[in-house]
């Protein structure tokens, strides 16, 4: 069965410092893995996803992730924390390979100081 | 293409009572999921659709709980007899089948049962 875990429920950074926010996942299939943010009462926003391929993955907002398949890990980083960061990540991993449904961590508020 | 809509937003109901959501996917996708997200925790899934037909249900969802998509369009959630418990964001996703994973998220009906 698969599974995600993400360490640290809070994470606190300045201004202009990295952001690193893990996620380590379970999967008895190649696994397809996501990072969504979401905003105070509202729905979740696609960051990046890895299915094949390239094992760093670019997405919005200058955040990325790299897959590494040896720590079953795929951590969301962005060099430089901007006040608009500030939300709630979800690390996700896909049930059942390609045609399942989303399977999500708990979360980590990420809380940005000026 | 607006994107998924989720209505209402917002329901405050008195326990005991039914309540109804309804969800209007990406015209094109024919996946729709439900998801149910409550304070502090990922979101989990409750059911999806491909097209009309309802493929797979979660434990979650227990009797009082049901979900269609008549016609292969927009989908209903219906809660019956309202627990205190039931209290959560349900969120709606749709997908096309054959895409690269574009799951695309609702705003979510935050539920409170007073």
């Amino acid at each position: 069965a698969q599974s995600v875990t993400q360490l640290g429920s809070h994470v606190s950074v300045s201004e202009g410092a990295l952001v690193l926010l893990r996620c380590n996942y379970s999967s008895s299939v190649p696994p397809y893995l996501f990072w969504y943010v979401q905003y105070p009462n509202q729905g979740l926003q696609l960051l990046l996803k890895y299915t094949t391929g390239a094992t760093l993955v670019k997405g919005i907002n200058g955040f990325e992730a790299e897959f590494k398949k040896s720590e079953t890990s795929f951590h969301l980083t962005k060099p430089s924390a901007h006040m608009s960061d500030a939300a709630e990540y979800f690390c996700a991993v896909s049930a059942g390979g390609s045609q399942g449904n989303l399977i999500f961590g708990k979360g980590t508020k990420l809380s940005v100081k000026p | 293409d607006t994107g998924v809509s989720q209505n209402p937003r917002h329901k405050i109901t008195k326990r005991g009572q039914n309540v109804t959501f309804r969800c209007d996917p990406i015209s094109e996708h024919n996946r729709l999921y439900w998801y149910r997200q409550t304070l502090g925790q990922g979101p989990e899934f409750l059911t999806y659709f491909q097209n009309e037909a309802q493929l797979e249900k979660s434990r979650l969802l227990s009797d009082r709980f049901s979900a269609e998509r008549p016609k292969g369009s927009f989908s209903t959630l219906e809660i019956q007899r309202t627990e205190q418990g039931d209290s959560a964001m349900y969120l709606c996703a749709s997908r096309w089948e054959g895409s690269s994973y574009g799951y695309t998220f609702g705003s979510g009906t935050r539920l409170t049962v007073v």
